[in-house]
């Protein structure tokens, strides 16, 4: 079964930076793909990025290109989200997923605040 | 980017009744090498992640109850619950995986009558 829970999450000024977590229990971590979603208060979801099993692929969505890097280490199974040059809008619940181009498992998510 | 809409954006149903969800893509998620629609249903309860549903716009994931079941092909699709339960509650989403980036529809609430 698979086990996924995200952390790291908080209240960061418009600017800051900060670092997610999301580390796996009770499944084989590096046979999957695994992405970020997130999910801004009271509105829907929006894939982040996502990153191939051995980390040599990555991909993301435009409006967080230059300013997040998604990470994993396999040997920790763990993933990451690097998020620096906060913005406003990207507050948001972020879940991490396993990603087999659809989303069949999914952490309980961390909520990150940008606000002065 | 491939643009999703759902319709209607929330819905009340009475308890043991028909619940109707449609979904339509900027594009069609048809593949057709493979005859396969690129098209997956979520359902998310109050405080809690999204879980998937259906894939393929129809096949229902293992534990899924029957009362569950997708269709539709191209760029229209529909998500039905055939009996409305009190565990049905929630915000049920499609969501395309043909083109890059995924993209989700926006949503459709789902509530007791």
């Amino acid at each position: 079964e698979v086990r996924l829970v995200a952390s790291g999450g908080g209240l960061v000024q418009p600017g800051g930076s900060l670092r997610l977590s999301c580390a796996d229990s009770g499944f084989t971590f590096s046979n999957y793909w695994m992405s970020w979603v997130r999910q801004a208060p009271g509105k829907g979801l929006e894939w982040v990025a996502n990153i191939k099993q051995d980390g040599s692929e990555k991909n993301y969505v435009d409006s967080v290109k230059g300013r997040f890097t998604i990470s994993r280490d396999n040997a920790k199974n763990s993933l990451y989200l690097q998020m620096n040059s906060l913005r406003a809008d990207d507050t948001a619940v972020y879940y991490c997923a396993t990603d087999r181009r659809l989303f069949d498992s999914w952490g309980q998510g961390t909520l990150v605040t940008v606000s002065s | 980017d491939i643009v999703m809409t759902q319709s209607p954006d929330s819905l009340a149903v009475s308890l043991g009744e028909r619940a109707t969800i449609n979904c339509k893509s900027s594009q069609s998620v048809l593949y057709t090498s493979n005859n396969k629609n690129y098209l997956a249903w979520y359902q998310q309860r109050p405080g809690q992640p999204p879980k998937l549903l259906i894939s393929w716009a129809s096949t229902r994931e293992s534990g899924v109850p029957d009362r569950f079941s997708g269709s539709g092909s191209g760029t229209d699709f529909t998500l039905t619950i055939s009996s409305l339960q009190a565990e049905d509650v929630a915000v049920y989403y499609c969501h395309q995986y043909y083109g890059a980036p995924p993209t989700f529809g926006p949503g459709t609430k789902v509530d007791i009558e």
